[in-house]
């Protein structure tokens, strides 16, 4: 079974700065993608960004981009330019690309935002 | 607004009880997921259908069931409740069986006493 891990249950962040919330995962397949995900305090569930794992290149949203190290099993987001709207509690996911498609979701990271 | 629609927002009720949970897909989604977050167990998968048929099941208590209607909005029933059942339920839903970005609806917070 796969295992999601997000080792940083809390970390904060000046506006304006740039903070990395780290992700690994564990599994024996080949074919899968990653997710970050975002809950505000609306409890709300926003995806933010996905990777697929035959890609090499790091996905990229706006602010948003991630460092995905397939070998090593690490899929950390990074967010620049911090906004206080940024302040939120972050999940990394996992989907096995031949399933049905079921997320597994680490426990995550919540951030906050110092104005 | 990601599209789905989950109703009620907030469900009150007392051990042993029996409620549904309903939820609407994005138009055109023919996968509905429901998941479960709760304090100590986090996010966890509990069942997917895919056009009305199921086609993966999680952590799922039997005391739990769900379906999937021909319009395709589903219900997650939930039956002899206990004080542990308390949690916030998410709906989900894309496009493809297998995959596609999976859009969450807002939430069912069900509080049991």
């Amino acid at each position: 079974a796969q295992t999601v891990t997000q080792s940083q249950p809390e970390m904060s962040v000046q506006e304006a700065e740039t903070v990395t919330l780290s992700c690994t995962y564990d599994t024996s397949e080949s074919d899968y993608y990653l997710f970050w995900y975002k809950q505000p305090p609306s409890r709300q569930m926003i995806l933010v960004i996905r990777q697929e794992a035959y890609k090499q290149q790091n996905a990229t949203e706006n602010r948003f981009s991630v460092n995905f190290q397939k070998a090593a099993k690490s899929f950390s987001l990074k967010i620049s330019d911090s906004q206080l709207g940024d302040a939120a509690m972050y999940f990394c996911a996992y989907r096995s690309a031949p399933s049905y498609g079921k997320l597994t979701f680490g426990q995550g990271t919540i951030l906050t935002v110092h104005p | 607004d990601s599209g789905v629609t989950q109703t009620p927002k907030h469900l009150i009720t007392a051990t042993g009880q029996r409620v549904t949970l309903r939820c609407s897909p994005r138009s055109g989604d023919l996968s509905v997921y429901w998941y479960q977050q709760s304090l100590d167990q986090g996010l966890q998968f509990l069942i997917q259908y895919y056009n009305g048929e199921e086609r993966a099941k999680g952590n799922i208590l039997e005391r739990f069931s769900a379906q999937q209607f021909p319009d395709l909005h589903s219900e997650l029933n939930l039956s002899s409740l206990e004080l542990g059942d308390s949690a916030l339920y998410f709906c989900a839903s894309s496009v493809w069986r297998g995959g596609g970005e999976q859009y969450f609806g807002p939430g069912t917070r069900l509080t049991v006493t």
